[in-house]
């Protein structure tokens, strides 16, 4: 089986841009959850969808938002972007939503903003 | 959520045995316990995890004391792979947190040749 795979693999963008980022999980998995790592904040929780219903949101502010299509493919978008997002953003796969399930962790955005 | 706290870092020769310390004291009893861990330039994988009984697998031994209130993964034979950060999580199997994982600093295993 393929792994999660998202893109692009790096990207470069302004403040004030707005930049969407994609994920596509494992097959067969309903569940992409999405993560910004950063020096500073370590690993931090951003959302999860699970059968194109957002989850849980962690606490980032609303210019972060995302969405899963019917093929359990994510989108996760930035609006108005400001330096502090830089970031690498991790997106992960499950079969199913819940505290037992193993995470399948993709290779990561690495988002840079001048 | 219930707090781990691990070591920033550890260092071991390359072969030998080695014991990654977590302490979870305020863990509840229904709180998994779950490692992962992040290679350079990767995301984070799966290790192992476990309830209350010691769990093994092809990649690593999870120790959880009799109380809980800590655990101990063991990787058998460390190799230069192994180099990475090791995240301890708590996970509650009754909330609604879903798929949610909550990292904190973790340990940067080094591993010497």
């Amino acid at each position: 089986k393929a792994g999660v795979t998202q893109t692009p693999r790096y990207l470069i963008k302004t403040r004030g841009q707005q930049v969407t980022l994609s994920c596509s999980p494992i097959s067969g998995h309903r569940s992409v959850s999405w993560y910004q790592q950063t020096p500073g904040q370590g690993l931090q929780f951003l959302f999860e969808y699970f059968s194109e219903t957002q989850r849980n949101k962690g606490n980032f502010p609303g210019r972060f938002s995302g969405r899963q299509f019917s093929n359990s493919r994510s989108e996760m978008n930035v609006s108005t972007l400001e330096l502090g997002d830089s970031a690498l953003y991790l997106c992960a796969s499950s079969p199913a939503s819940g505290s037992y399930n193993e995470q399948f962790f993709g290779p990561g955005t690495r988002l840079t903003v001048l | 959520d219930a707090k781990t706290t691990q070591p920033n870092s550890m260092e071991s020769n390359e072969e030998e045995p080695v014991h990654l310390p977590c302490n979870h004291s305020t863990i509840s009893g229904t709180d998994y316990i779950h490692w992962y861990r992040q290679l350079p330039s990767q995301g984070p994988e799966y290790v192992i995890h476990g309830l209350t009984s010691n769990v093994n697998n092809r990649m690593a031994s999870l120790a959880i004391a009799e109380d809980r209130k800590s655990s101990t993964l063991i990787l058998h034979r460390a190799t230069l792979r192994d180099a990475a950060v090791y995240y301890c999580i708590l996970r509650d199997a009754r909330n609604n947190a879903g798929n949610m994982l909550t990292f904190g600093g973790g340990t940067r295993l080094m591993v010497k040749p």
